[in-house]
């Protein structure tokens, strides 16, 4: 059974940090490209950034290039996604999502995780 | 970007009803496209991808159709369990992006 876990969530002030972590269990965690969704309180879902199974290629949605970095560790079988110069605009629930494939581009949304909330207030 | 634009917005039925919803896209994204269902505090499920085919375990009363710009998902039988939020996904092309939501409700 595919398992997605996130967390490291939290109340950050805006200009801060915080790094997400997504651990991944029931599959063979390298052979498939991650993304990040975030949905701000009572709105839609965004797609934040995607990465591929070897972590080589990355891709982000201009709100949030240059302030977050996805990266993962397949030894640990976990997606990561630091977050920087944080903004109120940024306060949502994260979900990690796995893809139907190894390469990111043009790979489908399958199993998501249950979500972890980032408040960005001061 | 490519705005995804969901219709309807709301939509009203009643169990044992057929629905429709239609996803239509600013520009041709060929067949990449998802369909997701949310309730209340939960997180998304996947429900169709490559505009036509089920995600594995999800029920056949869902159906996907549609290329190039416009997309329909239909939900035959409604039960309450299928009233939800519905969203359509671009994944063809870099920012993906999502249609705002069709909230389906029991009538």
């Amino acid at each position: 059974e595919v398992q997605l876990l996130e967390s490291g969530g939290g109340l950050v002030q805006p200009g801060g940090s915080l790094r997400l972590s997504c651990a991944a269990s029931g599959f063979t965690f390298s052979y498939y490209a991650m993304s990040w969704v975030r949905q701000a309180p009572g709105k839609g879902l965004e797609w934040v950034s995607g990465i591929s199974g070897s972590g080589g290629t990355t891709n982000y949605a201009d709100s949030v290039k240059g302030r977050f970095t996805i990266s993962r560790d397949n030894s640990k079988n976990t997606v990561y996604v630091q977050m920087n110069s944080l903004r109120v605009e940024d306060t949502a629930i994260y979900y990690c999502a796995k893809t139907t494939r190894y390469e990111h581009a043009r790979s489908a949304l399958h199993y998501w995780g249950q979500g972890t909330l980032v408040t960005v207030s001061s | 970007d490519i705005q995804m634009t969901q219709s309807p917005s709301s939509l009203s039925a009643s169990v044992g009803d057929r629905v429709t919803i239609t996803c239509r896209a600013s520009q041709g994204i060929s067949n990449y496209l998802a369909w997701f269902q949310q309730k209340p505090g939960k997180a998304p499920k996947s429900l169709i991808y490559a505009a036509s085919s089920l995600q594995s375990g999800v029920s056949s009363k869902f159906s996907g159709s549609g290329s190039g710009t416009d997309f329909t998902l239909t939900i035959s039988s409604l039960q309450p369990e299928d009233f939800a939020t519905y969203y359509c996904q671009q994944y063809n092309t870099y920012p993906y992006t999502f249609g705002q939501g069709t909230k389906l409700e029991i009538k």
